[in-house]
């Protein structure tokens, strides 16, 4: 596709229930950012892989999280036992630049609503 | 640890008036500075960035933002506002690690009146 794909758009789950939200990179870009967006506030950073394997997870709240790779395209960002507290906006990007100059094409976001 | 500030957030403009989202930041190293526009129901899309060459950087759509390291500031602006520049503005800062790794201010979503 043109632009960073994510799906679902809109998910609602009951907490203490397993979900994965999917992200479908630009075709080319090695680079591949997850961050999370709350009401209110600026998108906040969870993972960043390069390639296959995940550089920086630093931003991963708690071991519920996890977040995967495993062809260097497409990512899956995967939240265990979901908490009211997980709700939000979850935002993927990918870029060419392997680091530096390179420009971060955001996808439209996956909505996430834990009741 | 690097962070940004934007002050405001929400600001109302007229069309065609001058628009003014300000953006402080908050570095110990020279930092990299980015402002990023959300249209409603699309994805965050870059209009500028600072990487240490030119303090007055131009932009997309006729924004521009100047590097001011005696003030940390980073204020966006555009001479005569349009209907279609209303949406939500973030300013951000890299980490020390590089540009993968961006603070995002909270946003400042901006209203443009006929």
């Amino acid at each position: 596709g043109a632009g960073v794909s994510q799906t679902p758009s809109n998910k609602v789950t009951e907490k203490g229930k397993y979900v994965e939200l999917r992200c479908d990179p630009i075709s080319g870009h090695t680079a591949l950012y997850w961050y999370r967006q709350s009401l209110g506030q600026g998108p906040e950073f969870l993972i960043y892989f390069q390639g296959t394997g995940a550089a920086d997870d630093s931003g991963l709240p708690n071991d519920r999280f996890f977040a995967v790779r495993p062809e260097g395209s497409v990512s899956t960002l995967k939240i265990q036992r979901t908490e009211r507290g997980d709700s939000a906006v979850y935002l993927c990007a990918s870029s060419l630049a392997r680091r530096g100059t390179g420009e971060l094409f955001f996808g439209e976001g996956s909505r996430l609503t834990v009741l | 640890a690097q962070s940004v500030t934007q002050l405001g957030s929400h600001v109302s403009v007229s069309e065609g008036a001058l628009v003014l989202l300000r953006c402080n930041y908050s570095s110990s190293v020279p930092p990299y500075l980015f402002w990023y526009v959300q249209y409603p129901n699309q994805g965050l899309q870059l209009l500028l960035k600072y990487t240490s060459a030119a303090t007055l950087v131009k932009g997309i759509n006729g924004f521009e933002a100047e590097f001011k390291k005696s003030e940390t500031s980073f204020h966006l602006t555009k001479p005569s506002a349009h209907m279609s520049d209303a949406a939500e503005y973030f300013c951000a800062v890299s980490d020390d690690t590089g540009f993968q790794k961006l603070v995002f201010g909270t946003g400042t979503r901006l209203l443009v009146s006929p």
